[in-house]
């Protein structure tokens, strides 16, 4: 696609069910990321995938969040048994390389856990 | 862990003042960038910055690289209603090589 696609924009989900978050790269991009956002805050890491591997898993909050990747391409984050406090803007980037080069952010998942 | 301080957290200005936004870290980064966002939107990049002491101008925006490439500044000149929204600087490489820290961020509104 043209730019990084997440899906769903929006979600809202009962305390304690699970949600899955998707996001679809860029074609060709090999870096993926996962950002979480409180409103109007700066961006607090969670993992990154080069290729299919995380090298990089030191940000998930804790053992109910894991994320996954797929044929270099698409991921999906998973938090099983949410809480309010992860009620946040989930966000995806993808790069064409690891470091030094832009990052292209998808518009996020709204996610609130009510 | 690679921190960034970013400062001020909020500037609130009138149209054609002057600003600058400055990001800190203790740490070496290998390149520095920055990044706009705009409500209900992803970050979007506008400049990356590599060199120690590189200065770099987009239109009314300096973006500079200290020396040191631990720290950088944004300035806007002669700031307009269109330059509102959160600004954030973001750095890579070093000891956290492969993901991109990021600092708290700025919003900046300018009022007309």
């Amino acid at each position: 696609g043209a730019g990084v696609s997440q899906s769903p924009s929006n979600k809202v989900t009962e305390k304690g069910k699970d949600v899955e978050l998707r996001c679809d790269p860029i074609s060709g991009h090999t870096a993926l990321y996962w950002y979480r956002q409180s409103l109007g805050q700066g961006l607090e890491f969670l993992i990154y995938f080069q290729g299919n591997s995380a090298p990089d898993k030191s940000g998930l909050p804790s053992d109910r969040f894991s994320a996954e990747r797929t044929g270099g391409s698409v991921s999906t984050l998973t938090i099983q048994r949410t809480q309010q406090e992860d009620s946040a803007v989930y966000l995806c980037a993808s790069s064409l390389f690891q470091t030094n080069t832009e990052a292209f952010f998808g518009q996020g998942t709204r996610l609130t856990v009510v | 862990t690679q921190l960034l301080e970013q400062s001020p957290q909020f500037l609130s200005i009138q149209e054609g003042e002057n600003l600058t936004v400055y990001c800190n870290s203790s740490s070496v980064f290998s390149s520095l960038q920055w990044y706009r966002q705009e409500p209900g939107e992803g970050p979007v990049l506008l400049v990356t910055v590599v060199t120690g002491g590189e200065v770099k101008k987009l239109k009314r925006l300096t973006f500079q690289f200290g020396d040191a490439r631990k720290d950088s500044s944004l300035h806007i000149t002669a700031a307009q209603p269109g330059d509102t929204g959160l600004y954030l600087c973001a750095g890579a490489g070093g000891t956290s090589y492969g993901k991109l820290t990021f600092g708290q961020g700025t919003i900046l509104t300018v009022h007309p």
